[in-house]
């Protein structure tokens, strides 16, 4: 069954540190997530990715947060300079078509210290 | 603000019960819903998605919609240990986006 992967699992870093997370979505969806779970908390949406580019933004993902498609495969969310608010469950997700059926990769948990 | 509200819980039922969840969003556009079952530690699974008022049913899954009360649950019928997580209610909200709104969720504990 084809499935959203994502590394690392659990990432430790410093505060100011760059970080980057790696998600490969399934092969055939055309649209591509990024939302967080801080431990507790709601589930929260970061960025919609759709034809290369960035569909849609929340107020959480500012000039800190970026993504990236490099390569037709890898679906990339880097943070640049990390702060210990952004300690959190890192999750990728993937859709065929947009709807609000997405699968979900594993998660990375990331721990900002 | 757009809001997805639901008892944290936690709601606890005997082995082979119906276990009712429920969720009420405040955006009154709201179009999409969808149920997502999360195990402690793991990632969202999507069980039911439903567009239209009324009942939806797969397998031992039935979510039903009410969007002039602005609620929207779930039932599971015959309700088993493994059904044990926090059930998370998503809202995509009105307008030409992709994203979704996720209530806190309802944890669920099945006892056997």
């Amino acid at each position: 069954e084809p499935e959203v992967t994502q590394t690392p699992s659990h990432q430790v870093t410093q505060m100011g540190q760059e970080v980057i997370l790696r998600c490969v979505p399934i092969s055939n969806h055309l649209y591509f997530y990024w939302y967080r779970q801080i431990l507790g908390q709601k589930v929260e949406f970061l960025v919609s990715f759709y034809n290369n580019e960035i569909s849609e933004k929340s107020e959480i993902f500012d000039d800190q947060f970026s993504v990236e498609r490099p390569d037709g495969s890898n679906f990339t969310l880097k943070i640049r300079s990390t702060k210990l608010e952004d300690s959190a469950m890192y999750f990728c997700a993937s859709s065929v078509s947009g709807t609000g059926e997405l699968f979900f990769g594993e998660g990375s948990r990331l721990t900002v210290l | 603000q757009k809001e997805v509200e639901q008892n944290s819980g936690p709601l606890s039922v005997p082995e082979g019960a119906i276990a009712s969840l429920n969720c009420t969003y405040s955006d009154r556009g709201s179009q999409s819903f969808f149920w997502y079952r999360q195990y402690s530690g793991k990632s969202p699974e999507l069980i039911m998605s439903i567009y239209s008022n009324g009942d939806k049913e797969d397998g031992r899954f039935t979510a039903q919609l009410n969007k002039a009360s602005q609620y929207v649950s779930l039932l599971i019928r015959d309700s088993q240990p493994s059904d044990s997580a926090t059930y998370l209610c998503a809202v995509r909200v009105a307008g030409n986006n992709r994203k979704l709104i996720w209530g806190l969720g309802t944890s669920l504990a099945v006892n056997p």
